[in-house]
């Protein structure tokens, strides 16, 4: 699983309340990547990060911010729950600092948010 | 939207049944890789093919790139009721850091 560790894995919250989901990877590994999973549209790229303080948007990024303040921290947040925002998140790492060229993504387990 | 499609979006087959999945993409492409999702569980990736490539083989897996039409195809042989799961595409563009996966086929192979 390349060490990475996503919290919670789940959550229910209230429409309009801020939500902060973290992935922590253990292993130092420069790209990091934020997903939502949802039936009929797989999964779509909401934010990515290829640095500490180097994030940029991914096609569904309104609604979202990013933060990377450590090499093993990558946190995304709600600003305002929707209930467009229930979700399956799942935080993603490439190795061997490349980006996507040429090597894999490695997930966590994901985080079911649902938001009522 | 530069996601992938794949098809078809499920497939039901008898074990020991070879199983075939395609995907279709977008954009031009530096690789195109195949990952499998169990039931609520994170994507395990299971194969990556070069745009350079034609035919990649791991184990089973059996994988095809035709990059003039932008398609690519997953075979699945002698399968197994523990393939059972999901499973996408995901292409990465020459020109980005991303991975844009497909909206997955849904595999069950009866024992």
């Amino acid at each position: 699983d390349a060490g990475i560790t996503q919290s919670p894995r789940h959550k229910v919250t209230e429409t309009g309340t801020p939500v902060t989901l973290r992935c922590h990877q253990t292993e130092n590994h420069r790209y990091m990547y934020w997903y939502r999973q949802d039936p009929g549209h797989g999964l779509r790229l909401i934010h990515y990060s290829y640095g500490v303080k180097d994030t940029d948007k991914g096609e569904v990024s309104d609604g979202y911010s990013v933060s990377r303040s450590k090499t093993e921290d990558f946190l995304l947040t709600l600003e305002s729950a929707t209930s467009s925002q229930t979700s399956v998140y799942f935080c993603a790492i490439s190795v061997r600092g490349q980006g996507a060229m040429g090597t894999e993504a490695f997930f966590g387990q994901g985080t079911r948010l649902t938001v009522v | 939207s530069q996601q992938g499609e794949e098809d078809p979006q499920a497939l039901s087959i008898q074990e020991g049944e070879n199983a075939t999945m395609n995907c279709s993409y977008k954009t031009s492409i530096n690789n195109l890789q195949w990952y499998r999702q169990n039931s609520g569980r994170g994507l395990v990736h299971l194969i990556l093919i070069r745009s350079n490539e034609r035919e990649k083989h791991s184990g089973r897996l059996r994988v095809t790139l035709d990059t003039s039409k932008k398609s690519s195809s997953l075979l699945i042989t002698a399968s197994r009721a523990a393939d059972t799961a999901s499973y996408f595409c995901a292409t990465v563009a020459n020109t980005g850091n991303q991975f844009y996966f497909g909206t997955g086929t849904s595999l069950t192979v009866i024992p």
